[in-house]
């Protein structure tokens, strides 16, 4: 059973531009949901996370929006660059639990 | 300060060895946990630790693996008898605290095990 479904597997856009990448889940008890940037051969990296008792955090360039009617969260990069080339997760958990449960992830190619 | 740190970084096993994955964990977080991540894919929940105390190994596939941290703080993950299907990246991830603030999961960079 698949509780995160994350969108699109791939993306590229050119520098200056804004990519989104969409996260929908179906677990209403989730209550924490960050996204992690993970690089070759590195470990995921905490970028940004958010609570669902709001409906946009940004953190820089990174920008959450959350719907929980819709059960839907989204990532926004501002003025992307060509080091923002990576693998992006979204994920959720449950209180209490900790366990994180992973999209599948988006492979972002920012070109020059 | 220093990460969450895992040795070693890479693991070529034959099937049928056992091996053994360290986690050291940020120092003084209390939470420890494992994932395993397969190529191409999001990581997935293997188990997790509030210190000493393993509260939720409901994601380890099989007998086979096991993981302890006895002292609350280092963290070994033991695949028996390893098969072709256990070729992975095994992460380790640790947080301050399990609940509220704190509550984020900062990762380690991973133990890539090939089996052959």
């Amino acid at each position: 059973q698949q509780q995160v479904k994350q969108s699109p597997q791939s993306l590229i856009v050119q520098k200056g531009g804004i990519p989104i990448i969409n996260c929908a889940y179906e677990n209403t008890a989730f209550d924490y949901f960050p996204w992690y940037q993970q690089f070759p051969g590195k470990g995921p990296a905490l970028l940004i996370a958010i609570r669902p008792d709001v409906s946009e955090k940004k953190e820089g360039r990174f920008t959450i929006s959350f719907n929980k009617s819709a059960k839907q969260f989204s990532l926004h990069i501002m003025d992307s660059q060509p080091g923002d080339s990576a693998t992006y997760f979204c994920a959720a958990s449950r209180g209490g639990t900790g366990k994180l449960i992973f999209g599948q992830g988006t492979t972002l190619q920012v070109k020059p | 300060g220093a990460g969450v740190s895992q040795s070693p970084r890479y693991k070529v096993a034959k099937r049928g060895q056992d091996v053994a994955l360290r986690c050291d964990p940020i120092s003084g977080h209390v939470s420890l946990f494992w994932y395993q991540q397969a190529l191409g894919q999001g990581p997935e929940f293997l188990t997790y630790f509030q210190n000493e105390a393993q509260l939720d190994k409901s994601g380890l596939p099989s007998d086979r693996f096991f993981a302890e941290r006895p002292e609350g703080s280092v963290s070994t993950l033991k695949i028996q008898r390893t098969q072709q299907e256990d070729s992975a990246v095994y992460l380790c991830a640790s947080s301050l605290a399990w609940q509220g603030e704190g509550y984020e999961q900062y990762f380690g960079p991973g133990t890539r095990l090939t089996v052959t």
